[in-house]
């Protein structure tokens, strides 16, 4: 099966201080990786789709990216809204999703 | 354009007992997945419905089982219930039809189960 690891496990930044959460994977081929935004108690917000190495997509203060290896979401200028955690998820054979354990994001004005 | 819906919003059962949980999709999806969050955790995939089958399954025991019917909507049922089935059930809908199902699937606000 593939593994997904995401790093940091918590985040702590101050309003306006910008950083990148990291997602690594190990998957026999690529079929997609997505991007989560979770509030406490409520399901998972879709982000983002990447589909390819060199591939980016931007929504507001979020900007995520691909590589072969892994995928990064750069939070820039964060406000204490974004704080959430923040899951990314590989595409497997047949439309299943596989997630890694998030990253707990606290932005603190 | 109404979203995943689920229900209930909470639940708690006691070991040994059955629950079903439901799910309508988004419209225009076909599609429905079931995920179970533990806390802390993320989403494990259980099993997949589409055309009203089982597509694919997760490494969940029998107890767990579910269905889909003509208008695509879905039930998770989990028999004899155990203490770690208490978690964050989670309903996802997409599209399945060749072609399309890389695209995203879309969560339910998911139903929290107690088992007491």
């Amino acid at each position: 099966e593939d593994q997904v690891t995401q790093s940091p496990e918590a985040l702590r930044l101050q309003e306006g201080e910008s950083s990148s959460l990291n997602c690594s994977y190990t998957v026999s081929g690529l079929r997609g990786l997505f991007w989560y935004r979770q509030d406490p108690g409520k399901g998972p917000e879709f982000l983002f789709t990447l589909y390819s190495a060199g591939e980016e997509k931007e929504k507001e203060r979020l900007k995520a990216t691909l590589t072969k290896k892994e995928s990064f979401l750069h939070i820039t200028a964060p406000k204490p809204e974004d704080s959430a955690t923040y899951l990314c998820a590989v595409l497997e054979y047949g439309n299943k999703l596989v997630f890694g354990a998030g990253t707990i994001l606290r932005v603190k004005s | 354009d109404a979203g995943v819906t689920q229900s209930p919003t909470h639940l708690i059962k006691t070991r040994g007992q059955q629950v079903t949980l439901r799910c309508s999709p988004k419209s225009g999806h076909d599609t429905v997945s079931w995920y179970q969050q533990a806390l802390g955790q993320g989403p494990q995939f259980i099993f997949q419905y589409y055309e009203e089958e089982e597509r694919q399954r997760g490494n969940f025991p029998d107890r767990f089982s579910g269905h889909q019917f003509p208008n695509y909507s879905s039930e998770l049922n989990v028999n004899a219930l155990l203490l770690g089935d208490s978690a964050l059930y989670l309903c996802a809908s997409s599209l399945g039809r060749s072609g399309l199902n890389k695209k995203a699937q879309y969560f339910g606000p998911g139903t929290r189960l107690l088992v007491l």
